[in-house]
């Protein structure tokens, strides 16, 4: 599947950095989302946003924050975060928030 | 809160066995209930996706049903090759929650030659 393209696919960043993950799709969704999955923990939804409003917020710490410029891009900003971030962040997007949901491949996050 | 549980946690068997994963949550007004795939280190992808009013959904050698009053479903997949090896995700979309996707913790499937 190439409707949903994740960048960077790997990133270490130190506590004190700032840096941002891309998500961008191709499908004509509606719908985008940000998931983390950690080892041992099911995946965990972070944020929804349909039609570029933030319809979620799953408890997220402020250290992450989405932006929706569009309906087509998606980002996630970082700052100041925990080793424990440390996780495969996904990004999907949906025609309609129940529809189902694409994937993109993941961006591999360690935070030293 | 929905809760997904999925068993057994790991399975492996030999190519061309017929199998089933299980999937059960806790609160059954779910609108849908989705099967995923995941390849290691990758995104998933989707498999079938069954609504709430629908028993079941075909795709190839893939079969999965619902009986959402239980708060069951289960993924069948006959004659298994090594190239389904990969981990089995279910997931429900909830009532009460936009958009949102509560996830089992998987199965992984081996089929070894």
């Amino acid at each position: 599947e190439t409707g949903v393209t994740q960048t960077p696919r790997h990133l270490v960043m130190g506590m004190t950095n700032k840096k941002s993950l891309k998500c961008e799709q191709h499908l004509g969704h509606n719908a985008m989302y940000w998931y983390k999955q950690s080892a041992k923990k099911p995946l965990e939804l972070m944020f929804v946003y349909s039609l570029e409003e933030r319809v979620e917020n799953n408890s997220v710490p402020s250290r992450f924050s989405p932006e929706c410029p569009n309906s087509s891009h998606l980002f996630l900003h970082l700052h100041t975060l925990q080793p424990e971030d440390s996780a495969l962040y996904l990004c999907a997007s949906s025609p309609g928030a129940l529809d189902r949901q694409y994937f993109g491949p993941g961006t591999r996050l360690t935070v030293l | 809160k929905q809760e997904v549980t999925q068993i057994p946690a790991a399975l492996s068997v030999p190519e061309g066995e017929n199998l089933v994963l299980n999937c059960s949550f806790t609160d059954s007004a779910i609108y849908n209930l989705q099967w995923f795939r995941q390849d290691p280190g990758k995104g998933l992808t989707s498999l079938l996706l069954i609504q709430s009013s629908q028993r079941e959904q075909t795709s190839g050698r893939l079969n999965a049903s619902l009986d959402k009053s239980s708060g069951r479903s289960t993924l069948y997949i006959a004659a298994s090759q090594p190239g389904d090896s990969a981990t089995y995700l279910c997931a429900v979309a909830g009532g009460t929650s936009y958009g949102k996707l509560t996830f089992g913790q998987g199965t992984i499937l081996t089929v070894h030659p």
